[in-house]
């Protein structure tokens, strides 16, 4: 089944603890993107990523690192994170430019 | 920047009776338009998509959505809701030939709450 998996699904840290959400597609899509989703203002990327090695910020970058090791694997790494980060996170994939974003189930992360 | 805009931010329906959700983008060039439903407690889906041809463009579940060019509009709708169509409803606007990656820029959205 084509799907965009992430990992975990919930997740409630302290201040400051780095963390790692994973998202892992199987439809051989090239592009992947992290969003945002919070009450009042719709879903904003943080970062995309146009392929292996390949990775830009979008609208909402601070306080997150990616990486694209793999075509498959698009972690979401924060670092430090704060309570301001508390926010539903979901990867997308996409197979071209233009195209369907293929969403998946979404991260519940509370930073207290 | 493109901005997207949905105006309804919560929209209050009785079964059976018809919809009309509104998108307006500010990009002046070449765009694809999406729209996205999210049921709850869900991921989102692909309701339907604009690129080229015929601006009324037919999606599941009864959704239809108008582009119109002159009025930078993406307007959703659908002429008979249903209970299930309970959700959150998502405008999504590419900018198709500036080709900056897969970027979506997405409207804040609209809950739609469908009564029996």
């Amino acid at each position: 089944e084509a799907q965009v998996t992430q990992n975990p699904r919930y997740l409630i840290t302290v201040t400051g603890k780095k963390l790692t959400v994973t998202c892992s597609q199987n439809m051989n899509h090239e592009y992947m993107s992290w969003y945002r989703q919070d009450p009042g203002l719709g879903l904003r990327q943080i970062y995309y990523s146009m392929n292996v090695e390949v990775t830009d910020k979008g609208d909402v970058p601070e306080g997150y690192k990616v990486s694209r090791k793999e075509k498959r694997n698009f972690p979401l790494i924060l670092e430090s994170p704060s309570p301001n980060q508390t926010s539903l996170y979901f990867c997308a994939s996409s197979l071209r430019l233009a195209g369907e974003q293929f969403f998946g189930p979404g991260t519940r992360l509370t930073v207290l | 920047a493109q901005s997207v805009s949905q105006h309804n931010h919560h929209v209050i329906l009785s079964e059976a009776a018809s919809l009309e959700l509104g998108c307006n983008y500010s990009y002046g060039g070449t765009v694809n338009l999406f729209w996205y439903v999210q049921y709850p407690g869900q991921h989102l889906q692909l309701l339907l998509k604009y690129f080229s041809g015929d601006p009324l463009v037919k999606g599941i579940k009864g959704f239809e959505a108008e582009f119109i060019k002159s009025k930078f509009s993406f307007n959703l709708r659908k002429p008979s809701v249903q209970w299930s169509d309970t959700a959150e409803y998502f405008c999504a606007v590419n900018e198709g030939d500036t080709g900056t990656a897969s970027k979506l820029t997405f409207g804040t959205g609209t809950r739609l709450q469908v009564t029996l």
